[in-house]
């Protein structure tokens, strides 16, 4: 089975531009998490998507954003680029499939964005 | 305010000796735990989880952590550390009830394991 896949792996922006990640999920997990991973703030959760869905938001400004598809693929827009937002973006998935949440998140290799 | 704790930012161990990476959390309730393993330039990858049930749960790679409800920790625990464990290593949390998969997740602790 696939494990997630997050596109692509490299990212160079510069400050003012927007930029959109994607992630496509394990087949048949249906919840998508985004994480920001700075070596300052550690992994900070962005928001979090099921059938296509928003169900939770972190503490993050408006210029990020987030969609999921029909088919459980997600992408996750960042408008205006600011130089703090140069962070590793890692999506996860899982099943969820009993609805309690036991199921561990299963992660991708991340986006590494860098906003000069 | 709910956190995660990992006090060590680094833990050094020779190869064949048993090491242990401390947790500790303040979340009310009962929490799911969780342990990562994050090897440079990927992802976290999934360890072991206590939901509940017996204290000591067992993972891959040889890997068990012990939960204790009183102090509030979750210790990652292996017999005998291999060279090839080193690397960075997250706690996380799930609050109870929180009807989402926020995790909060500690800052992390990088194990070095000396041949």
């Amino acid at each position: 089975k696939a494990g997630v896949t997050q596109t692509p792996r490299y990212l160079i922006k510069t400050r003012g531009q927007q930029v959109t990640l994607s992630c496509s999920p394990i087949s048949g997990h249906r919840s998508v998490s985004w994480y920001q991973q700075t070596p300052g703030q550690g992994l900070q959760f962005l928001f979090e998507y099921f059938s296509e869905t928003q169900r939770n938001k972190g503490n993050f400004p408006g210029r990020f954003s987030g969609r999921q598809f029909s088919n459980s693929r997600s992408e996750m827009n960042v408008s205006t680029l600011e130089l703090g937002d140069s962070a590793l973006y890692l999506c996860a998935s899982s099943s969820n499939r009993d609805g309690r949440y036991n199921s561990p998140l299963h992660f991708g290799n991340g986006t590494r964005l860098t906003v000069t | 305010a709910q956190s995660v704790a990992q006090p060590e930012d680094q833990v050094n161990v020779a190869e064949g000796n048993p090491l242990t990476v401390k947790c500790t959390y303040s979340v009310s309730g009962n929490p799911y735990l969780f342990w990562y393993v994050q090897y440079p330039n990927r992802g976290l990858q999934f360890l072991l989880k206590y939901i509940t049930g017996d204290n000591l749960v067992k993972g891959s790679y040889g890997f068990e952590a012990e939960f204790n409800k009183s102090q509030t920790s979750f210790h990652l625990k292996k017999p005998s550390a291999l060279v090839s464990d080193s690397a960075l290593y997250f706690c996380a949390v799930r609050p109870p009830a929180s009807g989402t998969y926020k995790y909060i997740f500690g800052t992390g602790t990088r194990l070095k394991v000396l041949a």
